[in-house]
């Protein structure tokens, strides 16, 4: 069966701290892979996507990430974090049916 | 654009009672999902479409009911509301053809509490 798994639950930075949060998906056949992201009180929004081609994917606000199909992985990474990235990030992942499988996602808290 | 609507945003049920979450889009996306979100828990897939007239359950359908007769609305039906069915409630969508997999779109949400 499908999933998603993301390693850490939640995790506390400083500004400008180097950020990764680890994804790890189990999927039988091609998968499309998505990090999304929910800021407080708000619904989720896409950060980037990946489907095939150049391994490292960019998002929106600084954000990139690389899927190493050699370790099931797809970790989101940001090289300096604002506190305005406070927020609860999930991983996804889509089989090509087009049904979803979402991660329990990591809370991150940056300090000012 | 207004993208995925859903209503209400906040609802208090007592057990047993019964109500509907609406949900619209107007992307014209042939997908569309319900999902519930607990905390600490992600995103649990409840029910999703392929298309109008076509439903299939997901990961926790037990307790709830959906139909899509349009492609904008697909709404979510709670018939004999359960304090586990306490939660946020999101629904989304999204443009789905071969390998063209886009990403879902998603609603505010709906709080909806039982006691």
């Amino acid at each position: 069966a499908q999933s998603v798994s993301q390693h850490n639950h939640h995790v506390i930075l400083s500004e400008a701290a180097s950020l990764e949060l680890g994804c790890n998906y189990s999927y039988g056949g091609t998968v499309n892979l998505f990090w999304y992201v929910q800021y407080p009180g708000q619904h989720l929004q896409l950060l980037l996507k990946y489907f095939s081609g150049d391994p490292l994917v960019k998002g929106i606000k600084g954000f990139e990430a690389e899927f190493i199909k050699s370790k099931f992985s797809f970790n989101l990474r940001k090289p300096s974090v604002q506190w305005s990235d406070t927020a609860e990030y999930f991983c996804a992942g889509n089989t090509n049916a087009g049904k979803s499988t979402f991660g329990d996602g990591t809370t991150l808290t940056v300090k000012p | 654009n207004a993208g995925v609507t859903q209503t209400p945003k906040f609802r208090i049920l007592k057990i047993g009672q019964s109500m509907t979450l609406q949900c619209t889009q107007d992307m014209n996306h042939n997908y569309m999902y319900w999902y519930r979100q607990d905390p600490g828990m992600g995103l649990k897939l409840i029910y999703y479409s392929v298309g109008a007239g076509i439903t299939d359950k997901g990961e926790v359908p037990n307790g709830y009911n959906v139909s899509r007769s349009t492609t904008e609305d697909f709404p979510l039906r709670l018939e004999l509301a359960a304090p586990s069915q306490t939660s946020v409630y999101f629904c989304a969508s999204s443009y789905f053809q071969g390998a063209n997999n886009q990403p879902q779109h998603f609603g505010d949400g709906t709080r909806l509490s039982i006691l």
